[in-house]
Parts: structure tokens; sequence; C-alpha cells
């Protein structure tokens, strides 16, 4: 299993620039979340979901977009960059636990570097 | 509000010393406990996670943990810690939200290990 991956590793993109930042898992996991971490300021959730076809929003929600089509992939879209969004921006899935609440824990990926000029 | 706090924020200790990183939570019920690890320029990984049953935990990499009710208490140790266990180390509190399950997280520490 590859587990969870992202891409790009790296990206630099300039104010107002759009782009579309990749996650997938290969776990069969219903339960993908997106993460922004910052110095000082830990991870922070931007949004999740809890199976193909419904998302929600985390704590940090504003200038990102996502959605889920299939089991595997988990997209985040930044509409229009803006130097606050400058991040390491982390996937994670996990697994529905029999009860069906997620299990929680969380499998991550390896992250995304994002700089925005 | 629910909260975690892990109140040192950089830690520094010699090879083959004992560590012991602290984690304290804010939360009416009994948590879900985690502890992630996270090497410079990669993903959290997972160390050790407490559901129910004993109260000490053992983890990957010759960690563990104990869950302590009366002190919302959730530290994680090792008795002799290696070059490679320098990185970040974060804990984190499931709360059951609906359907969901959502993760607090403390803001890290960051573990120096001195040769």
């Amino acid at each position: 299993n590859a587990g969870v991956t992202q891409t790009p590793k790296f990206q630099v993109l300039k104010t107002g620039q759009s782009m579309t930042l990749q996650c997938a898992q290969d776990m069969n996991h219903e339960y993908m979340s997106w993460y922004r971490q910052d110095p000082g300021m830990g991870l922070r959730l931007i949004h999740y979901s809890v199976g193909a076809g419904i998302t929600d929003q985390g704590e940090v929600p504003n200038g990102y977009n996502v959605s889920r089509s299939t089991t595997e992939d988990f997209p985040l879209r930044l509409l229009s960059a803006a130097p606050s969004q400058t991040s390491v921006y982390f996937c994670a899935s996990s697994y529905r636990s029999r009860s069906g609440a997620p299990e929680g824990t969380q499998y991550f990926g390896p992250g995304t570097r994002l700089t925005v000029l | 509000a629910q909260s975690v706090t892990q109140p040192d924020i950089h830690i520094t200790v010699s090879e083959g010393a004992s560590l012991e990183l602290r984690c304290n939570y804010s939360y009416g019920a009994t948590p879900y406990l985690f502890w992630y690890v996270q090497s410079p320029g990669q993903g959290l990984q997972l160390l050790l996670k407490y559901f129910s049953g004993d109260t000490l935990v053992q983890g990957i990499k010759g960690f563990e943990a104990e869950f302590k009710r009366s002190q919302s208490s959730f530290n994680l140790r090792k008795p002799s810690v290696h070059w490679s266990d320098a990185a970040e180390y974060f804990c984190a509190v499931g709360l059951n939200a609906g359907n969901n399950r959502k993760l607090i997280w403390g803001l890290g520490t960051s573990l120096a290990v001195n040769p």
C-alpha cells in the first residue's frame, strides 16, 4: 500500500492564483481530512469528509474548497491564493470502527509546502 | 471548551537519558488520547493511543504513555532516548462529535537529542 499520497511536495504561487492540492489514499478509508500546519499554531483542520459525496468544514475553511467524488481522492482547492495561506498542508485519512464512528487514528501524507508571494 | 496543552515547547535531552513529554487536556468525558511524532520534513505518524482499559499503553519505537484521569494527563515516556528520536511530538484528544470523531491537537513539543 502506498498509504496517503500528496502532490505536489512544494509549490510557489502568486497572490490571486488558484491551484489544487491532490490527496489520495489506497486504504479504503472513509474519513479524510485536510490540515494546515503553521509555526506556533499546531495543526488546524480545514475541511473533512466522512465519505464519498460528503464534506464539511473544519476550523479554518475560508479560502478553500473540497470535493469527494471517490473514496480514494480528496483534493483541496485554493480559489484565489493569499500570502496568509502560506503553510504546510497535510492530508489524512482514517477508517470506521465497528461502532460506526471513525476510529480516530489518522494516517498522514507527507505534506505539501505552499508559499504564496 | 475542550483543549490540549503541551506545556513544554522545546526539550533537549542527552542520548541515553530518559524522557517525559507532558500532555494535559480539558474535556468533560473520558477522551480518546493519541501521541503522534513528526520527523523533520515528514508527515505525522501515530506513536500510541488510549481508548479504554489499561491506563499504561505501549507504542512503537519504545515509547509508552500513561493516562491519569485525576490529573487529566497523558504523558509520553521513553526510558532511553536515541538520537533518531529528535522530532516534534504532538498530543491529540479525540472527541465524539456526532458522526465524526474530532481531534483536538496540542501545539507540539520539539525534542532535541544531544550526542
